[in-house]
């Protein structure tokens, strides 16, 4: 079965520059979720979706940081301008939205993103 | 106060040794409870879910304390693939975000 899909795995470049980080969530799967990991700060999630409805958006850091879901199998989060304390570890995440309980949610490999 | 706080570690294992580490949560709404494991440099991976009787999976055993407000984990019979770190996972309610904690690093050594 294919499982969460993100691209790019890695992704290097200079601050000031636009990224753009992919991710195409389980077939069926109606919630997704993105998170950033670093050392410090854990693993935060930055925001989520029901139904391709963004749902809460309040650990986005900035306005630098920007997510769609334009449909029900991909994703995109947005950094504009990049900024070195950018760099991170990005995840996709999906799940099954429960009504009595919550699913859990599976991963994708990450992007692992460095902002020189 | 963090939402979800655990000891960071590491908690050190002889190979075959049983080991528990405990996450307490902070908001007595919570209501559904996980534990994800994570290898270095992979993404988070379900180990188990959490019931408020308890639960066993194989060596992996977790425990809900609702009163107290923390879950834990009790690993029998460590094996060196043990060797990663746990994050307690918990929810508010049904269709929520769920809220990670920092994590509890096991190494197993022979």
């Amino acid at each position: 079965d294919a499982g969460v899909i993100q691209s790019p795995r890695h992704e290097v470049t200079e601050m000031g520059q636009e990224v753009t980080l992919r991710c195409k969530p389980i077939s069926g799967h109606n919630s997704l979720f993105w998170y950033r990991q670093t050392m410090m700060r854990g693993l935060e999630l930055l925001i989520y979706f029901n139904n391709n409805v963004p749902i809460d958006d309040s650990g986005m850091p900035e306005d630098r940081f920007s997510a769609k879901m334009p449909n029900a199998s991909f994703s995109t989060l947005k950094i504009q301008p990049s900024e070195p304390r950018d760099s991170a570890v990005y995840f996709c995440a999906s799940s099954l939205r429960g009504h009595s309980s919550n699913q859990p949610q599976h991963f994708g490999d990450g992007t692992r993103l460095s902002i020189l | 106060r963090k939402e979800v706080e655990q000891d960071p570690g590491p908690f050190n294992v002889p190979e075959g040794a049983t080991v528990a580490f405990n996450c307490t949560y902070s908001n007595s709404a919570s209501q559904s409870f996980f534990w994800y494991r994570q290898d270095c440099r992979k993404e988070p991976k379900l180990l188990m879910s959490v019931y408020s009787s308890g639960n066993e999976d194989g060596r992996f055993t977790a425990q809900l304390n609702r009163a107290s407000q923390y879950i834990s984990l009790l690993i029998r019979d460590s094996k060196l693939s043990d060797s990663a770190t746990y994050l307690c996972v918990v929810s508010r309610a049904a269709g929520n975000k769920l809220t990670f904690g920092g994590g509890t690093r096991v190494l197993v050594k022979p």
